[in-house]
């Protein structure tokens, strides 16, 4: 079974200052990762994704994402927040052997403080 | 710019009511998705299609049910909606390069 762990509901930063929202997951095969954010009363926007390659994965509005296969980790980062970034950010993750249905984790707040 | 599109954006019906959720996309996908996510909270996959004719349960069981007729097309149906169906649902679709989902449905039982 596939598994994604997003240890903190909330994570607060000022504006400007650097951010990581934390992601760590389980596969039996290769993973596929990928990060989502939504706006209040929105679908799912996607942000970025690795499947292979190079572990450090760039993606939409500034972020991007490091693959870490010893840490089964993949955070989410930017280097200077914007208050226009808080939102929910899920982490997702499938098994690139197994079933095509992705697993999420439960989510986390960012909230960028101006 | 989505190519998934889902309506009804926002469903305020009664307990009983039977109700169907659209989901279609112009992608040419054959894995389609639904999710069902309470606000500010994980998503759980309730329902997936490999294809026509193909429609599996997700991981959270739902009293929903779906069907894939054609290809693009992908509804879910409840037939007698009661206030525990609140929640928002989520479409998706899929080809190996990665996963789109529509802006959801928003449904309210009352």
């Amino acid at each position: 079974a596939q598994s994604v762990a997003q240890p903190e509901d909330q994570v607060n930063v000022a504006e400007g200052n650097p951010l990581t929202v934390k992601c760590t997951y389980s596969v039996s095969g290769n993973p596929y990762l990928f990060w989502y954010v939504q706006y209040p009363n929105r679908g799912l926007q996607f942000l970025l994704k690795y499947i292979t390659g190079d572990n450090l994965v760039k993606g939409s509005y500034g972020f991007e994402a490091e693959f870490n296969k010893s840490q089964t980790s993949f955070h989410l980062k930017k280097p200077s927040a914007l208050v226009s970034d808080s939102a929910l950010y899920f982490c997702a993750v499938r098994d690139g052997g197994g079933a095509d249905g992705l697993t999420f984790g439960k989510g986390t707040h960012l909230i960028i403080q101006p | 710019e989505a190519d998934i599109y889902q309506t009804p954006r926002y469903l305020v019906i009664g307990t009983g009511k039977k109700i169907t959720l659209e989901c279609s996309q112009t992608m040419g996908h054959d894995k389609m998705y639904w999710y069902q996510q309470d606000p500010g909270m994980e998503l759980h996959l309730i329902h997936y299609s490999y294809g026509v004719n193909s429609t599996e349960k997700g991981d959270l069981s739902s009293e929903s049910t779906v069907s894939r007729i054609r290809t693009e097309h992908f509804p879910l149906t409840l037939e007698s909606a009661r206030p525990s169906h609140t929640s928002q649902y989520l479409c998706a679709s899929s080809d190996p390069y990665g996963y789109t989902f529509g802006s959801g449905t928003r449904l309210t039982v009352v």
